[in-house]
């Protein structure tokens, strides 16, 4: 059984620039979310995607987008970065008919300078 | 005020004693419950899963869910020093897409 992936490992960008982060689920899964972790703090719920479909967000503003692909892999987008956005991204895929048991990746770690 | 609290820490034990974790929470619609392991620059590792109330236990470890006093529990017994981590709350209402987490506690077990 194959875990969640994500990709890349690190990041650094510029304040302003754009940056796209990218999941494998978990084989079997069908549903991917996204959660981003400051230093110190639990994560916090972005969005979540089921069959290609946003599926329920969180209090993340619109910069913040999502794709899931056919083969339940995901990219999340993030435009015009700020300051803020340095955190840990987190994946998470899980299987719809088992709610809320979600199985995270090893996170991309951003540095927005 | 948060939906979920959880006290920082840190918690230090020596090895082999029992480890006792808590959450509060304030929404109501909250039905399943989960407990996170996460090491420092990793990814949170699942370790308990529970739906609504009762205890649930795997090896080493006990969860425990009380509805009514909108608390929940994660005992780990006979701690060791590879369990030194932040141990996450977590919860979500039916729909389950959302998971809402508390801030973690952070656990040292000492040889």
């Amino acid at each position: 059984e194959t875990g969640v992936t994500q990709s890349p490992t690190h990041l650094i960008k510029t304040r302003g620039q754009q940056v796209t982060l990218r999941c494998s689920s978990q084989s079997g899964h069908n549903t991917v979310s996204w959660y981003q972790q400051a230093l110190g703090q639990g994560p916090q719920f972005i969005f979540q995607y089921y069959r290609e479909e946003e599926n329920g967000r969180g209090n993340f503003p619109p910069r913040f987008s999502g794709l899931q692909f056919p083969n339940y892999s995901s990219e999340l987008n993030v435009n015009a970065l700020e300051l803020d956005d340095s955190a840990l991204y987190l994946c998470a895929s899980s299987l719809v008919a088992i709610p809320g048991e979600q199985y995270f990746g090893p996170g991309t770690r951003l540095t927005v300078t | 005020q948060k939906e979920v609290e959880q006290d920082p820490g840190p918690l230090s034990v020596p090895e082999g004693a029992i480890v006792s974790l808590n959450c509060t929470y304030s929404n109501s619609a909250f039905q399943y419950f989960m407990w996170y392991r996460q090491y420092s620059r990793k990814g949170p590792e699942l370790l308990m899963y529970t739906y609504s109330s009762g205890n649930k236990e795997d090896g080493r470890f006990t969860a425990q869910v009380d509805k009514s006093s909108k608390y929940i529990s994660l005992f780990i017994r006979d701690s060791q020093p590879s369990d030194s981590a932040t141990y996450l709350c977590a919860m979500s209402d039916a729909a389950g897409n959302k998971l809402t987490f508390g801030g973690g506690t952070r656990v040292l077990v000492k040889p």
